[in-house]
């Protein structure tokens, strides 16, 4: 299967407090899993992305783990602000032969930061 | 430098009606693809391409056809609209190389929104 399942669906987080989104995928040959952030009536746009080769990246108050064993990756927001309410999204690239590679999203996790 | 640019970005047609949306990216991109979004759900993959004169179905493919004769455009027709296809449709580019398995960041247009009545 090529399936990116994303929980929770929701998340509702006080400002200044943590926020986690993880996501599962099944092919074990992914070797990419970037995060995309979507606020309400945009375009879905990059915020962080690992490759296969790290276990955990972070650029300022967002951090993204992966465990390749486990086939989990997690995208971490700390000291949340009511800029980060929007809908994430992560996904993770399934190559199909001779089809070259395609990019499965999960499902999204819609943040609400309250003030 | 535009990016990715969608035409158009609002359009209704009527159940049995055809039309064509077009995407145009200026980024020299070899992968383009075509999404759906609807409301409260994530985006589902209709076409891909990863390359001039090649296209391959994605997850939800039934109704729509599609054609890249030019590297930088990526044209999604429907045939015959039906109402279920009222949605949001994105298009997005990014480099990649299948030789290395390189993936790229994936630059999305700003959206078509399409009711079909």
């Amino acid at each position: 299967g090529e399936n990116v399942e994303q929980h929770p669906s929701t998340l509702s987080v006080q400002e200044g407090d943590s926020a986690v989104i993880k996501c599962t995928y099944s092919d074990s040959a992914s070797n990419y899993f970037p995060w995309y952030k979507q606020e309400l009536g945009k375009r879905p746009q990059l915020i962080i992305d690992i490759r296969s080769n790290v276990g955990e990246k972070k650029d300022q108050r967002i951090a993204v783990t992966l465990n390749k064993t486990a086939k989990h990756f997690s995208l971490h927001i700390t000291e949340t602000q009511p800029e980060d309410s929007a809908v994430y999204f992560c996904a993770a690239p399934v190559q199909v032969k001779a089809a070259g590679n395609k990019l499965t999203f999960g499902g999204g996790t819609r943040v609400l930061v309250k003030p | 430098n535009a990016g990715v640019t969608q035409t158009p970005k609002f359009r209704v047609l009527k159940t049995g009606q055809s039309m064509t949306l077009l995407c145009a990216q200026d980024m020299n991109h070899e992968y383009m693809y075509w999404y759906r979004q609807d409301p409260g759900m994530g985006l589902r993959l209709i076409h891909y391409s990863v390359g001039e004169g090649t296209t391959a179905k994605g997850e939800v493919p039934d109704g729509y056809n599609v054609s890249r004769l030019k590297k930088q455009n990526f044209l999604l027709g429907l045939e015959s609209a039906a109402p279920s296809q009222t949605s949001v449709y994105f298009c997005a580019s990014t480099s990649s190389n299948l030789g290395t398995g390189f993936f790229g960041e994936l630059f999305f247009g700003e959206g078509s929104r399409l009711t079909v009545l």
